[in-house]
């Protein structure tokens, strides 16, 4: 069984679209993440969700919405979509806030804007 | 803030060299520490971790120990496989919600 699952794995749109970028966990986690990953492999945090509450929001354009129906989810809708919003786009989950909680990741989706 | 600031790759090894990336943080409180491996195409995965001075994380091969005094959190291996080529993450959790990652370093092995 799939821990942490995204889709699409990639995605493929022209400038201007609006698109979204489902995550689940299966692990009962109480904490969701989305990271963005760019050409240079730079991994950097853009919100985090505890327990359906947004807990974490660094510093991303208001184009990015995250909705979280549940625990389990946390999806990220993109409007208007930018050439620099092309990068890999990985959900992530964890057991709680502190401590020595590992970070369980998703796949990831390959978003090209074009 | 907080940070982590890892050795810049790639580094090229040849099959059953020594590894070390380095790892240093800055942090205002005692972070827990990991390091994540990412395989072409995947997500990243826990390879080790550890949560207090002096910890030593272990994990296929690899080892990193919790080295207070001097804020590191070095990665090595005896003896690399091919196998082992992958872009490595170190990465500190202090008691908020957030991760934060180094900046990646590729390896490459080759046969």
């Amino acid at each position: 069984d799939t821990a942490v699952s995204q889709t699409p794995k990639y995605l493929v749109t022209q400038m201007g679209n609006d698109k979204s970028i489902k995550c689940e966990q299966n692990l009962g986690h109480d904490t969701m993440y989305w990271y963005k990953q760019d050409s240079k492999k730079f991994l950097k945090i853009m919100f985090s969700y505890n327990n359906k509450e947004l807990i974490i929001n660094e510093t991303v354009p208001n184009r990015f919405s995250p909705k979280s129906p549940d625990k389990a989810h946390l999806n990220l809708h993109i409007n208007s979509l930018e050439l620099g919003d092309s990068a890999v786009y990985f959900c992530a989950s964890s057991q709680d806030q502190g401590g020595d909680t590992e970070a369980f990741f998703g796949q990831g989706t390959r978003l090209t804007v074009v | 803030g907080d940070s982590v600031t890892q050795m810049e790759g790639p580094v090229t090894l040849s099959e059953e060299a020594f590894l070390t990336i380095n790892c240093t943080y800055t942090a205002t409180g005692y972070p827990s520490l990991f390091w994540y491996v990412q395989y072409p195409g995947e997500g990243l995965q826990l390879l080790l971790k550890a949560t207090k001075a002096d910890d030593k994380g272990s994990n296929k091969g690899f080892e990193a120990t919790y080295r207070k005094e001097t804020t590191s959190f070095h990665l090595e291996k005896g003896s690399v496989q091919v196998s082992d080529s992958a872009v490595y993450f170190c990465a500190l959790l202090t008691g908020g919600f957030k991760t934060i990652f180094g900046a990646g370093t590729r390896l490459f092995v080759k046969a």
